[in-house]
């Protein structure tokens, strides 16, 4: 069955520009969470969805980033004001709300210049 | 606060010997413990979890793990490593009191060599 996606795979952008980031979760999965990874870290938590609500958005660094899942199923990370700090690879992931392990996408590899 | 330590930058270890890549962990109460693999341009990919019950788990690809809550570790283990294994792993924990963030470690790279 096909997995979680993410586009665009590569996002370039100047400093100071608006980027949004889409996510597609696996059909059925009613978890998604958003984490960025600099170079040489792991993930680092960003964002949670259950449903339609942000159950637990503690990891968004500061009010330039925002993130939406308006239907349950796909969400947009939104970041406003691009700084060249953002450049990172964000990763989505989705679970089934009993399960413990998060399924991962691809990525999306972001580079402010 | 949760946190997750991965000692080792790299590992290095020949194709058909053993393999350990280490992890310890921080959490309040029982953890839920993850290790995954990241290969090079791709998302991470789940290896195994320990939740409770047996400290030995095994997973994909014949990698295992052993939990061993007074040390407070989780290490990934494989009896006969192959260069196919070359990757970044990923250990990673989360608190079952919430439902939501997974706290990683830096990543271990290993390295099969023949």
């Amino acid at each position: 069955g096909a997995g979680v996606s993410q586009t665009p795979s590569n996002k370039v952008t100047e400093k100071g520009k608006y980027v949004e980031l889409r996510c597609d979760p696996i059909s059925g999965h009613t978890a998604l969470y958003w984490y960025r990874q600099s170079l040489g870290q792991g993930p680092e938590f960003l964002i949670y969805f259950q449903g339609t609500g942000a159950a637990d958005d503690s990891g968004l660094p500061n009010d330039r980033f925002f993130a939406v899942r308006p239907e349950g199923s796909v969400s947009t990370l939104k970041i406003q004001r691009t700084e060249r700090g953002d450049s990172a690879v964000y990763l989505c992931a989705s679970s089934t709300r009993d399960s413990r392990e998060q399924y991962f996408g691809p990525g999306t590899r972001l580079t402010v210049t | 606060a949760q946190s997750v330590a991965q000692p080792e930058d790299q590992v290095n270890v020949a194709e058909g010997n053993p393999l350990t890549v280490k992890c310890t962990y921080s959490v309040s109460g029982n953890p839920y413990l993850f290790w995954y693999v990241q290969y090079p341009n791709r998302g991470l990919q789940f290896l195994l979890k320990y939740i409770t019950g047996d400290n030995l788990v095994k997973g994909s690809y014949g990698f295992e793990a052993e939990f061993n809550k007074s040390q407070t570790s989780f290490h990934l283990k494989k009896p006969s490593a192959l260069v196919s294994d070359s990757a970044l792993y990923f250990c990673a924990v989360r608190d079952p009191g919430t439902a939501s963030k997974l706290t990683f470690g830096t990543g271990t790279r290993l390295q099969v060599t023949l």
